[in-house]
């Protein structure tokens, strides 16, 4: 069955440093997406990406979030400066547009 | 906006006794989508069921089952005979028709004592 596969699987960064987290989704979807969960909290909406750019975003996702489709087959999520409230799991995610989505198994993200 | 309540925010419940966990849920959208998944503690989730606004019919699974009442907006989840291994966060979710506007519940933490 195809799935979502996320890289990398938990990433430990320097406050300040640059993250990019990767994800591939399914082939033939149409809208991606970005979530984060802070430990022990919900899961929290980013960005909606479709037709190559942004179609919605969150408060969230401020000026040191960016995402891009680099290829056809890559969406990555870039944080420019990380803080250490950025530590989280990250979740992407993908959907052919049918009211279903498909989520990766996150990117568990630690800023010290 | 979509809004969507999970009031109990923990549930404990000893092995074997059934466990239902609450969701209520606010839209405007007329036809809309509700989901439920499971986070168990290694942190990825697992899809359990996808519910659409015209099918009213409640659905069973095994010992999962959910009860769909479109009139109170509620969306809840039944456990029967709770198993150790169904400890985790529960999560519901609703969608748009077409995925848009997908947004979680504070969720559930379930945990069932041995």
């Amino acid at each position: 069955e195809p799935e979502v596969t996320q890289t990398p699987s938990h990433q430990v960064t320097q406050m300040g440093q640059e993250v990019i987290l990767r994800c591939v989704p399914i082939s033939n979807h149409l809208y991606f997406y970005w979530y984060r969960q802070i430990l022990g909290q919900k899961v929290e909406f980013l960005v909606s990406f479709y037709n190559n750019e942004i179609s919605e975003k969150s408060e969230i996702f401020d000026d040191q979030f960016s995402v891009e489709r680099p290829d056809g087959s890559n969406f990555t999520l870039k944080i420019r400066s990380t803080k250490l409230e950025d530590s989280a799991m990250y979740f992407c995610a993908s959907s052919p547009g049918t009211g279903f989505i498909y989520f990766g198994e996150g990117s568990w993200l630690t800023v010290v | 906006a979509q809004k969507v309540t999970q009031a109990q925010t923990e549930i404990s419940v000893v092995e074997k006794e059934d466990v239902t966990l609450d969701c209520v849920y606010e839209t405007r959208d007329t036809t809309y989508y509700l989901f439920w998944y499971k986070q168990p503690p290694s942190g990825e989730l697992v899809f359990l069921i996808r519910r659409n606004s015209f099918d009213e019919q409640n659905e069973i699974s095994g010992r999962y089952s959910w009860n769909f009442q479109k009139s109170t907006s509620s969306f809840n989840f039944t456990i029967t005979a709770s198993q150790v291994v169904d400890s985790a966060v529960y999560f519901c979710a609703l969608s748009g028709v077409y995925g848009q506007n997908f947004v979680f519940g504070p969720g559930t933490r379930l945990s069932v004592l041995p």
